[in-house]
């Protein structure tokens, strides 16, 4: 299994650009999950989907969109980058919702929004 | 307001060395606790979880601690080797399935 995986591994845009960041999974988890990490700060939850065709808000939702057409992919979207979205963002899966499951994490993309 | 508190934010300590990374938390109705290992420029790999129930888990030269009834946990890492160098997220979650994370406690081991 490949785990969690993420494109592009870095990233530049310049403000008011849009583009999607990538995450795919291939262990069949119901659950997955965005985040940003920024420094001095822990990991903080953008958008989540509990299985295909369903998604919610997390604590920072603002300025992202998600979508989730098949089990295995979860696309993140910035409609027009800001600079303080500059971060470094994790996707993440578990088998289902509840937080007894491990959750995998994908090996982050580096976002830099000028 | 549930918080999840890491001390010390960094350690630096020498090859071989043991040391306790600290955390505490006020998150209620509590689920349970997981700690995280995350190397620079990799996403968070779990290392331990403990439920309410449990006080010890070990995984290797790791040992993680829970205290439920002060909300404090602690991972301590024996014998300590140059790649043990990473950031350790303590992540908290909510009966709700709400999960908070730490800031992180950065740790340098020199050789």
């Amino acid at each position: 299994n490949a785990g969690v995986t993420q494109t592009p591994k870095f990233q530049v845009l310049k403000t008011g650009q849009s583009m999607t960041l990538q995450c795919a999974q291939d262990m069949n988890h119901e659950y997955m999950s965005w985040y940003r990490q920024d420094p001095g700060m822990g990991l903080r939850l953008i958008h989540y989907s509990v299985g295909a065709g369903i998604t919610d808000q997390g604590e920072v939702p603002n300025g992202y969109n998600v979508s989730r057409s098949t089990t295995e992919d979860f696309p993140l979207r910035l409609l027009s980058a800001a600079p303080s979205q500059t971060s470094v963002y994790f996707c993440a899966s578990r088998r289902r919702q509840e937080s007894s499951y491990e959750q995998y994490f994908g090996p982050g993309t580096r976002l830099t929004v000028t | 307001k549930n918080q999840v508190e890491q001390s010390p934010q960094s350690l630096i300590i020498l090859e071989g060395k043991n040391c306790t990374l600290q955390c505490n938390y006020t998150v209620s109705p509590f689920s349970n606790l997981r700690w995280y290992k995350q190397d620079t420029g990799r996403g968070p790999v779990s290392l331990t979880i403990m439920t309410f129930s449990e006080n010890t888990k070990s995984n290797g030269r790791y040992t993680a601690t829970l205290d439920a009834d002060t909300k404090q946990s602690s991972l301590h890492i024996t014998a300590s080797q140059l790649s043990d160098s990473a950031s350790y997220i303590c992540v908290v979650s909510a009966g709700d399935d709400k999960i908070i994370f730490g800031k992180g406690t950065r740790l340098h081991i020199l050789p």
